[in-house]
């Protein structure tokens, strides 16, 4: 298995671009999300997904969209980039509705937006 | 306001000594996570707990309900310990709560 993988591992934007962050998992896991790590905070959770077609937001949404149309994918969506942005984005999945489980992280994606 | 305090923030050791890291948490939880990040950014999964105590090689994970309140002890430290340990809890649903994190530096 390759568990969680995300793509671009870095990427530069300018102000007012849009992109989207790529997250996959072979581990047929129910439950995926995103969250976004700054320096001095911990990790928060910007949008999740207990399935495929659901998903809702998290802490801090904003300027973020989100789908699930496969188990196995979980895109997230930079609408128009903002130097607020700037970021470490970690996409996870797990399996919560089998009993709690292990959290499976991605490598990350380092965002710069100038 | 469901909150994650970890404490201290950083934490510099000689090679070989006991370390212990410490997660409170302000209301009941359903499940706790230890994540260890390293220097190169990855985060990977240590425990699952929500009771009692695990243990794997030379780390131990205990969580004690009452006191809402969970540590993280390394035994026998070594520089490839040097890591931030991060706690994270689940408070009675999927989504997670994350605390700052500990930066462990464990000098040879």
């Amino acid at each position: 298995n390759a568990g969680v993988t995300q793509t671009p591992k870095f990427q530069v934007l300018k102000t007012g671009q849009s992109m989207t962050l790529q997250c996959a998992q072979d581990m047929n896991h129910e439950y995926m999300s995103w969250y976004r790590q700054d320096p001095g905070m911990g990790l928060r959770l910007i949008h999740y997904s207990v399935g495929a077609g659901i998903t809702d937001q998290g802490e801090v949404p904003n300027g973020y969209n989100v789908s699930r149309s496969t188990t196995e994918d979980f895109p997230l969506r930079l609408l128009s980039a903002a130097p607020s942005q700037t970021s470490v984005y970690f996409c996870a999945s797990s399996s919560p509705f089998r009993g709690l489980e292990t959290q499976y992280f991605g490598p990350g994606t380092r965002l710069l937006v100038l | 306001k469901n909150e994650v305090e970890q404490s201290p923030q950083n934490l510099t050791a000689q090679e070989g000594e006991f370390i212990t890291i410490n997660c409170s948490y302000s209301v009941g939880i359903s499940a706790l996570h230890w994540l260890q990040q390293h220097p190169g950014g990855g985060i990977v999964s240590l425990f699952m707990l929500s009771s009692g105590k695990k243990k794997h090689g030379r780390l131990i994970a205990t969580i004690n309900i009452q006191e809402k309140h969970s540590s993280l002890h390394i035994t026998a430290s070594h520089p490839r310990d040097s890591a931030v340990y991060i706690c994270a809890v689940n408070f009675g649903n999927e989504k997670l709560t994350f605390g700052t994190g500990t930066r462990l530096t464990i000098i040879p």
